[in-house]
């Protein structure tokens, strides 16, 4: 079956250090790869996505994620975190069909 | 530029009473449409999509109903609203690219509340 799992459903980190927000995935052919972020009461925006070629994708706002094939992850991360990055992050696969799959998201909180 | 629009942001509704959710495109040709739910501490749940005029799959049976009358408007509905209808709704297009990959745009979100 094709799925998306986010283990962190909810993660706080303080402002100025590192990131990562883990991806992992089942899918039965090649994936398509996707990054997404929420704020409140708003869509989703397109941070980053992964199709083919180079494994380390670099996406808006100073996000990069890494695909690895044989872990079946993508995760995201960022060097240094704003207080702005607070927001819910989606991971997605798709492939060659009309559908994206999402995961359920992390909440991500931006310490001072 | 492409642009998408949903409305209303904001809907409160009791229960049995219909609904209708409207979701615009402009600026592009034959999208493919969506439409997501999102219930609270949840993820994205897809609903209906819609590759063109009058074709819809339902991905998930329910109490919700979507149509497509123009190519670039999508429409979701129900005649008698649930308690469980509640949520964030989604609207999205896309247009297939060369990859052969669909990227979702996203509207801003209908928030409907079932009392």
């Amino acid at each position: 079956a094709q799925s998306v799992t986010q283990p962190d459903i909810h993660i706080t980190v303080s402002e100025g250090a590192s990131l990562e927000l883990r991806c992992n995935y089942s899918y039965g052919a090649t994936p398509y790869l996707f990054w997404y972020v929420q704020s409140p009461g708003q869509g989703l925006q397109l941070l980053l996505k992964y199709f083919s070629g180079d494994t380390l994708v670099q996406g808006i706002k100073g996000f990069e994620a890494e695909f690895k094939r044989s872990q079946s992850s993508f995760n995201l991360r960022k060097p240094s975190v704003h207080w702005s990055d607070a927001a819910e992050y989606f991971c997605a696969v798709g492939g060659a069909t009309n559908k994206l799959i999402f995961g359920t998201g992390t909440l991500l909180a931006v310490q001072p | 530029s492409q642009t998408i629009h949903q409305w209303p942001a904001t809907l409160v509704q009791p229960v049995g009473s219909p609904l209708s959710l409207e979701c615009t495109v402009e600026g592009t040709s034959n999208p493919n449409l969506y439409w997501y739910r999102q219930a609270a501490g949840r993820g994205l749940q897809l609903l209906f999509y819609s590759v063109g005029i009058g074709q819809i799959s339902s991905e998930v049976p329910q109490n919700l109903s979507a149509s497509r009358p123009q190519d670039r408007q999508f429409i979701l509905s129900s005649k008698k609203l649930l308690l469980s209808d509640s949520g964030f709704y989604l609207c999205a297009w896309s247009v297939l690219g060369a990859s052969g990959a669909n990227v979702l745009t996203f509207g801003a979100g209908s928030r409907l509340t079932v009392l």
